[in-house]
Formats: C-alpha cells, structure tokens, sequence
C-alpha cells in the first residue's frame, strides 16, 4: 500500500494553461506539505496544512492554490501556467511533533 | 532566513571508496534529519539527530551531530551503486523542514 500518493505523475502542458496536482496519505498523519524541486535538487517548501488549515505559506505566486479537504488529501491547483514552473512537485506527510517527513513519488510537471 | 548549507555539491567515488557530505549552520539546531533521494525518485528519510555529539548508525552509514549542534555529517564507509543519490539534510523549526542543498553522489563501479 502506497503511504503518500500523488496524481498525476507526469504532466506535460501549454502556457497559460490551469491544471491540478492531487495528494493523498493513508498514514493518518495530520499535517501535509508541498514542495518544489527544481531542475539542480533544490527543495523548497511551499505550502503546509495541519488538519486542513494553511500553516505555511510561502513566497508563492498567487496563481499557486493549495485546497485541503480533509487531512488525508492536498491538492495543488495552478493557474496562467508559466515556463519558470516546470519542476518536480513533491507532496508529504508527517505527524505533529514528529520530525519525520513521509514524500510522495513526486509530480514532474512540464510547462512548454 | 534560516538554512543549511551543505558540501560537496557533488562527489564521484569508485566503488568501494568512502564518502562524506557535510551540513553546517550559522545557528545552532535542535535537531537534524538526513533523507536519501535515488535518481528519479523521491526524498526518504533515513534518521534525525537532536543530542549534542550524537553519533548513530545504520550499518555501513555513520550520521554524527556535533558537539556544538551547528553542524552534521554523514559518512558512508565502502560505497557501492546502491548508494548513488542525493543526500539531503534537513531541520524542522517553527512548524517548517528547512533543506540543505543536497549532495549527489555518484558511484563507479
């Protein structure tokens, strides 16, 4: 059984276009984040909900919409696509006060 | 804003040879997590780290936090092509996992 899954696994795409990532953990973890990974590994955080409220919220563009609803699923919707937003997206999970983070199998986007 | 950095960015070794990668802070932490992430697939977590000199194993990896918690490492003794990867610090602070930049290691058979 998959612990964090993530939908789609690759996602080829116009410019300008909107699409959706989808998130979902069976650990019963409460808390759920988004990172992107660019082309040289560099992860950075971009959202976090802890039993679906938004506790982090990064310097992220406003077309980037994260939606919880319920804590075991974590979508990421993303408008106007733009070149600078093809990456790896990568979902997680841990458990409140415990440091150790569950990822998914990542979300290679790529915008042309 | 916080962070770690981390070296080598990149390190080539033949089989059998020993590799280390190093993380270091400008502020102490109060713990440490180093994850593996192989080509094409994602970060998993290997261990944390939150006592002053703490120093764990998992057979042929040595993780180590140092006496003054700004800096960890993590060695890896006889690698093989299983070890090929990135390998990731991390830190947890204020509800947030912060990243070190990761080394790639490559291993030739």
């Amino acid at each position: 059984d998959t612990a964090v899954s993530q939908t789609p696994k690759y996602l080829v795409t116009q410019m300008g276009n909107d699409k959706s990532i989808k998130c979902e953990q069976n650990l019963g973890h409460d808390t759920m984040y988004w990172y992107k990974q660019d082309s040289k590994k560099f992860l950075k955080i971009m959202f976090s909900y802890n039993n679906k409220e938004l506790i982090i919220n990064e310097t992220v563009p406003n077309r980037f919409s994260p939606k919880s609803p319920d804590k075991a699923h974590l979508n990421l919707h993303i408008n106007s696509l733009e070149l600078g937003d093809s990456a790896v997206y990568f979902c997680a999970s841990s458990q409140g006060g415990r440091r150790t983070q569950y990822f998914g199998p990542g979300t290679r986007l790529l915008v042309l | 804003g916080q962070q770690v950095m981390q070296i080598p960015q990149y390190q080539h070794v033949q089989e059998g040879e020993d590799f280390t990668t190093y993380c270091n802070s400008s502020t102490t932490l109060s713990n440490i997590q180093w994850y593996k992430q192989r080509p094409g697939g994602h970060p998993v977590f290997l261990i944390q780290l939150v006592k002053s000199g703490e120093v764990k194993k998992q057979k042929r990896l040595t993780f180590q936090f140092g006496e003054a918690k700004k800096n960890s490492s993590l060695h890896i003794t006889a690698t093989q092509t299983t070890d090929v990867g990135t390998y990731f610090c991390s830190f947890f602070n204020f509800n947030k996992f912060y990243f070190g930049s990761g080394t790639k290691l490559n291993v030739k058979p």
